[in-house]
């Protein structure tokens, strides 16, 4: 089945620095399946970030950007300078753009950044 | 933005017991799904519907599991009875077309005794 990997656990990151979490898919039903970010902000629910369904383009949002590598089956999440607001946790995920039964999303398991002021 | 809400946050329930989880979606959506995430794993696609019926699900959605949305009230996702194994944390989303964004709600922690 469809599987995707991500940084696992927390990442510490003080702010104004740099953030790379990686993510690599694994689409066996798909050859090009919808790529996304998810944030949970504490308190809140589950929110798109950014989303990238054409191999090759960048997505970005909020001073985050992915890129949807398909060479390499990989949508690594970077910002240049985070802030404490970025504490959360990010979730990658895939999605089959075929699919016609609405939207079923396949999840990593999430990685908790934590900003230090 | 557009809210998805999940009363309650948190439910404790004997094993055996029937449990529904309720689930306001976005007003104008159309399609809707239920995820289902155990501490430390992936949160995992159940089963997502349109037009009052199920589209899809998966492998984890048992027998003992269904879902309705009532006279487009609340959508919502019944155990009956209930496991062990359905400790878990239960994420309700809502999405205006197939293909559109889908918004979650904050999820329902449910602790089977």
């Amino acid at each position: 089945g469809d599987s995707v990997t991500q940084t696992e656990g927390q990442v510490t990151v003080s702010e104004s620095k740099s953030l790379i979490i990686n993510c690599t898919y694994s689409a066996t039903s798909i050859a090009y399946p919808n790529l996304f970010w998810y944030v949970r902000y504490p308190g809140e629910g589950l929110q798109l970030l950014l989303k990238v369904i054409t191999a090759g383009q960048k997505g970005s949002s909020r001073g985050f950007e992915a890129t949807y590598n398909k060479e390499t089956t990989s949508f690594h999440l970077q910002k240049a300078s985070v802030q404490e607001s970025d504490s959360a946790v990010y979730y990658c995920a895939l999605s089959d753009r075929a699919n016609s039964a609405g939207n079923k999303l396949t999840f990593g398991i999430g990685t908790r950044v934590l900003v230090r002021p | 933005g557009p809210k998805v809400l999940q009363i309650p946050s948190h439910q404790i329930i004997d094993m055996g017991q029937m449990v529904t989880l309720n689930c306001d979606p976005v007003s104008n959506h159309l399609y809707f799904y239920w995820y289902k995430q155990i501490l430390g794993q992936q949160m995992e696609f159940l089963v997502n519907f349109y037009n009052g019926k199920v589209m899809e699900k998966s492998k984890l959605f048992k027998d003992q599991f269904s879902v309705e949305r009532p006279d487009g009230s609340y959508f919502t996702l019944k155990i009956q009875p209930t496991a062990l194994e359905d400790s878990a944390v239960y994420f309700c989303a809502s999405s205006l077309g197939g293909a559109e964004t889908l918004y979650f709600g904050s999820g329902t922690r449910l602790t089977v005794l």
